[in-house]
């Protein structure tokens, strides 16, 4: 299937750090999600990007969906014990149209 | 519901046992994936519903797996003769549309574990 690359794979930071994290694709987009799971959760819904070059921001968390259609980060600012999980990027599959697909996700550990 | 609901939460078969497990999506939501989880990794799709229609199924990993939703709300993922490897977290997601340029709202998932 369709392979999202998603790095780094791991971040291990102090508190009040801002954090950075990415996803690339060979292949072009028209949707990016960006989800957060936490020990026996389900994904939860952070951001959607629906258009290239959009930047948008919920609290301290910001996302931007690449100008190529391919590529997508998430910065985190200022970051709290609360914010550790598994950060996932998704996409939805094109030539299907009916197939999420996740990056391998990045897990982050806040230490106070 | 405000939410995905998934029941049960955890479930642990015998080895060639049949589960059955449920989602209830959001209500109104006309698509509806079925998702499974390994430990570690991202979320890999088994199957979609729009309405009561199962478009795409490619991603039942054997015939043992069997969905379905047959009133367009609830659906149930029947796994037939579990094995050891089906040991995984099995996600429900919905969304409000079709189409690509929609979100999907995931349940807490069901653990299912066999013995």
């Amino acid at each position: 299937g369709q392979q999202l690359n998603q790095s780094p794979q791991s971040m291990f930071i102090q508190e009040g750090e801002d954090v950075s994290m990415n996803c690339t694709s060979s292949s072009i987009f028209n949707t990016w999600l960006w989800y957060k799971q936490e020990p026996g959760e389900g994904p939860v819904l952070l951001i959607a990007l629906y258009k290239a070059g959009e930047l948008t921001s919920n609290g301290r968390l910001t996302a931007q969906f690449g100008i190529t259609r391919k590529d997508s980060f998430l910065n985190i600012s200022a970051s709290i014990p609360s914010d550790v999980g598994i950060y996932f990027c998704a996409c939805w599959w094109e030539t299907s149209g009916s197939r999420l697909t996740f990056g391998e996700g990045t897990q982050l550990t806040v230490n106070p | 519901g405000a939410g995905v609901s998934q029941s049960p939460r955890y479930k642990v078969a015998k080895r060639g046992q049949d589960v059955a497990l449920r989602c209830d999506p959001i209500s109104g939501h006309v698509s509806l994936f079925w998702y499974q989880q390994a430990l570690g990794q991202g979320p890999e799709f088994l199957t979609y519903f729009q309405n009561e229609a199962q478009l795409d199924k490619s991603g039942l990993p054997s015939d043992r797996f069997f969905a379905e939703r047959p009133e367009g709300s609830v659906s149930t993922l029947k796994i037939q003769r579990t094995q050891q490897e089906d040991s995984a977290v099995y996600l429900c997601a919905s969304s409000y549309k079709t189409g690509l340029n929609t979100e999907a709202f995931f349940g807490q998932g069901t653990r299912l574990t066999v013995v």
